[in-house]
């Protein structure tokens, strides 16, 4: 299987606290994409980081690569209730695909 | 807004009984996507368009079929659903090529009796 692993499986902080989750994924990509999805609903995606880049920023968020370890962490700062949700890894390694990981499930406690 | 539109949000479908899904888009994205998603499980994809080419992932059963008639909309056809069909079914879009976000809609919820 292509899956990758994501860790933790699931993940239980309070608010204000920081979240990590990491993914490994297992063929060269082009890019690796984060996304969430709250519980019964569509995935939304927060961020792309290409195979060129080693660290990007969207507002809370904090995503690094590593191809060399073929490995990608996704930090959420200052953790809001809002932020519960599964995060998902996605690698797209060509043909319009996407190959996702297991996903963490963040639990954010008010 | 530009969206990914799914119906209906919930079906239920008997055992071995045909049922078809629906998704819409408003992008005007050249590929789409269906994504089956069992239970704290990782979206699996079924099979994608990309404009009229069709694209079956080696490991779909036979059972599932799609249809692509235009740009905006896409089916998932399941000839027999079986009780392990039940899961939720994911329609994305994305503009084509590579290193394209996907864009998801909300889901169908399907249960099979």
């Amino acid at each position: 299987s292509q899956q990758g692993e994501e860790d933790p499986q699931a993940l239980s902080i309070q608010e204000g606290e920081n979240a990590t989750m990491n993914c490994s994924y297992k063929t060269s990509i082009n890019n690796l994409q984060w996304y969430r999805q709250n519980s019964g609903r569509g995935l939304v995606h927060l961020i792309l980081i290409r195979s060129n880049e080693r660290e990007k920023h969207s507002g809370r968020l904090r995503v690094t690569l590593d191809t060399s370890k073929k490995s990608s962490s996704l930090l959420i700062t200052a953790s809001r209730a809002a932020d519960t949700a599964s995060y998902f890894c996605a690698s797209e390694g060509g043909s319009e695909k996407l190959v996702f990981g297991k996903g963490t499930k963040l639990t954010v406690n008010p | 807004d530009a969206m990914v539109i799914q119906n209906p949000r919930y079906q239920v479908t008997q055992f071995g009984k045909p049922v078809t899904l629906s998704c819409s888009q408003t992008l005007n994205h050249n590929v789409m996507y269906w994504y089956q998603q069992k239970s704290s499980q990782a979206p699996k994809l079924l099979f994608h368009y990309y404009d009229k080419d069709f694209n079956n992932e080696a490991d779909t059963p036979d059972n599932f079929q799609s249809r692509r008639p235009n740009t905006s909309f896409c089916f998932l056809d399941i000839r027999s659903p079986g009780l392990g069909d039940a899961a939720m079914y994911l329609c994305a879009t994305s503009i084509g090529g590579n290193q394209e976000t996907q864009y998801f809609g909300p889901g169908t919820r399907l249960l099979v009796l």
